[in-house]
């Protein structure tokens, strides 16, 4: 069974300041990890993923396959990162998508 | 104006009821998933498609029914069986074949039950 694991629902930064939002995963082989955003009124979309090892919008997440994790991090937060942030897992192979329960990211002006 | 359309936006229905929720795409995706969002629960994957008349269960698919006769269209339909409809339903596409792993979702259907 995959599982993705969001520990934190709510994070308050302040604008300027470094965020990092949580992700671990539990999967037994090699998965591609995934994070995608909602911004206010907005559609879920995909921010970015692993395998592109891509920064977006100043973001940007490392796989760290020895401690399962997939932490999104920005050292400078803006006030319109402000959004709920989920974190997904794709096994190899795998048409389903698992994703966690979520962090909603709060950049206080 | 390509992307996925979902309808409607807003649903009530009496309980006892089965109510279908559509979900069209034009942009010629081979796969096609419905998701539950719930406060606090994040996505709950219910049902997915591959291919045309192909489709499997999620992790909830308990009272809930989907087909797939076109590739454009992947109607779910919650059931009087769902002991707890009420809920934000997310339909989403993907264009598997490419390996990216992309989905790309709707603006969602709220359904309540009175």
């Amino acid at each position: 069974a995959q599982r993705v694991t969001q520990p934190e629902k709510l994070l308050s930064v302040f604008k300027g300041a470094p965020v990092e939002l949580k992700c671990n995963y539990s999967y037994s082989g090699s998965p591609e990890l995934f994070w995608y955003v909602q911004y206010s009124r907005q559609r879920l979309q995909l921010l970015l993923r692993h395998i592109s090892r891509e920064s977006i919008k100043g973001f940007t997440a490392d796989l760290n396959k020895g401690e399962t994790s997939f932490h999104l991090k920005k050292p400078f937060a803006q006030e319109e990162d402000s959004a709920m942030y989920y974190c997904a897992l794709k096994g190899a192979g795998s048409y389903q998508l698992t994703f966690g329960k979520g962090t909603k990211l709060s950049v206080i002006p | 104006d390509g992307g996925i359309t979902q309808s409607p936006k807003y649903l009530f229905r009496k309980e006892g009821q089965n109510v279908t929720l559509s979900c069209e795409q034009n942009l010629n995706h081979d796969a096609m998933y419905w998701y539950r969002q719930d406060p606090g629960q994040g996505l709950r994957l219910i049902y997915y498609s591959q291919i045309v008349n192909d489709f499997q269960k999620g992790d909830i698919a308990e009272g809930y029914s989907v087909s797939r006769e076109k590739k454009e269209s992947f109607p779910l339909t919650v059931t009087s069986a769902q002991k707890n409809p009420t809920a934000f339903y997310l339909c989403a596409s993907s264009p598997w074949t490419s390996g990216t792993g992309e989905l790309f979702f709707g603006e969602g259907s709220r359904l309540t039950v009175l």
